[in-house]
Formats: C-alpha cells, sequence, structure tokens
C-alpha cells in the first residue's frame, strides 16, 4: 500500500496570504488527522476528520480550517497568515478501530 | 486530564550500549500507550504501541518499551544502540473512551536521541 501522502513538501507564504495543504490518506483508511509541529511546542493537534465530518478539534484559531472528501483525502486550510504559523504541518491517518497512525512526511511552510 | 511526559529533551549514549528513553503519562481507566520516531526533515513513524496483554512489547527496529502500571510509565528501551538510532522519539497516549476520555492522542515533546560512534 503507498503511505500518506501530503503536497507540498514546502511552501513559502508572504504574512497575511493564506494556504491550503493536501493530504491523501493510506488507501481504506477513513480518519485523518493533522498536527502542527515546532521545536518549542512539539506535536499540536489541529483536527480529525472521520468520513467528511470532525470528530476532534484543538485549540487553534478560527484561521484554522480543514475538509474531508468522499474519498477520504484532507484538505487543510490557514487564511490570514502569520509569522508563528511557520511550521511543519503533519497528516495522519488511521483506520478507525486501528489504534495507530500513520503519518505523512509533512509540509513545512516558511511565513516571510 | 490526560497528559503525557518525556522528562528528558536529549539523551545520549554510545553506540553498542543500551539505551532508554523514559515516558510518564496520566489518564482515566486504562491507557493506550505509543512510541514514535522522526528522523530530520520527515514525518513519524511507528515504533510500538501498548493496548493491553503482556507488559513488555516488542516493535520495529528492536525497540521494545515496559508497562507499568504502577509507575505510570512506558520507557522506550533497545538493548544495544546503533548509530542510525539517532532521532526525535515520541510518546503518546489515548485514554479509554468508555471511562470519560475524549479520542486525542496526547503526545509528549519529544526525546532527541544521539547515540555517538
Amino acid at each position: 500500500k503507498a503511505g500518506v501522502t501530503q503536497t507540498p513538501r514546502y511552501l513559502i507564504k508572504t504574512r497575511g496570504q493564506q494556504v491550503t495543504l493536501s493530504c491523501s490518506p493510506i488507501s481504506g483508511h477513513r480518519s485523518v488527522s493533522w498536527y502542527q509541529q515546532t521545536p518549542g511546542q512539539g506535536l499540536q493537534f489541529l483536527f480529525e476528520y472521520f468520513s467528511e465530518t470532525q470528530r476532534n478539534k484543538g485549540n487553534f484559531p478560527g484561521r484554522f480550517s480543514g475538509r474531508q472528501f468522499s474519498n477520504s483525502r484532507s484538505e487543510m486550510n490557514v487564511s490570514t497568515l502569520e509569522l508563528g504559523d511557520s511550521a511543519l504541518y503533519l497528516c495522519a491517518s488511521k483506520e478507525d478501530l486501528s489504534t495507530e497512525a500513520f503519518f505523512g512526511q509533512g509540509t513545512r511552510l516558511t511565513v516571510v | 486530564a490526560q497528559s503525557v511526559a518525556q522528562p528528558e529533551d536529549q539523551v545520549n549514549v554510545a553506540e553498542g550500549n543500551p539505551l532508554t528513553v523514559k515516558c510518564t503519562y496520566s489518564v482515566s481507566g486504562n491507557p493506550y500507550l505509543f512510541w514514535y520516531v522522526q528522523y530530520p526533515n520527515r514525518g513519524l513513524q511507528f515504533l510500538l504501541k501498548y493496548i493491553t496483554g503482556d507488559n513488555l512489547v516488542k516493535g520495529s527496529y528492536g525497540f521494545e518499551a515496559e508497562f507499568n502500571k504502577s509507575q505510570t510509565s512506558f520507557h522506550l528501551k533497545k538493548p544495544s544502540a546503533l548509530v542510525s538510532d539517532s532521532a526525535l522519539y515520541f510518546c503518546a497516549v489515548r485514554g479509554d473512551y468508555n471511562a470519560g476520555n475524549n479520542r486525542k492522542l496526547i503526545w509528549g515533546l519529544g526525546t532527541s536521541l544521539a547515540v555517538n560512534p
């Protein structure tokens, strides 16, 4: 099986712009979670989607949003980018009944 | 509240020596415990998990972890470290949903392991 695929791998955006990140889960996995990773804060949970519905949400402002499509692919959107949004954004997928998640390689977002 | 602590930011060990990366947790009810490894500029890779059963869990790349309920710990171990084991290691916990916990995985801040040749 192909792994979790995240695109793009690297992105540079200007403060105030918006960005969309994409995640294709492992085939058959219906749960997709998003995380923000920064050196000082570790892994911060953004949200989890299952069958196109947001199942869990972390403590991030409304500028961070996501969605999941019927084929389980997911997108994450950040509007009005701030310098502090610079981070590695990780997507993870899992079968709903399985307990371990499988991660993509991440999208490195730099806001300048 | 659910929480995970990795008390050491960095662990240094000589190649060939045993290594331990520590993790303690706090959840209601029974814990679901995980270890992941992250190599530079890569996503996280699953190493092993404890759900139930034997307290000693064996995982990928020769790693194992011991669940200790009384000490609420889940330390990662390897009998003989390799230079290629140098990476960032994350412990994560999820509480039993039936005990009132949510379904979120709670992550430690990570421990950087450096294995010196």
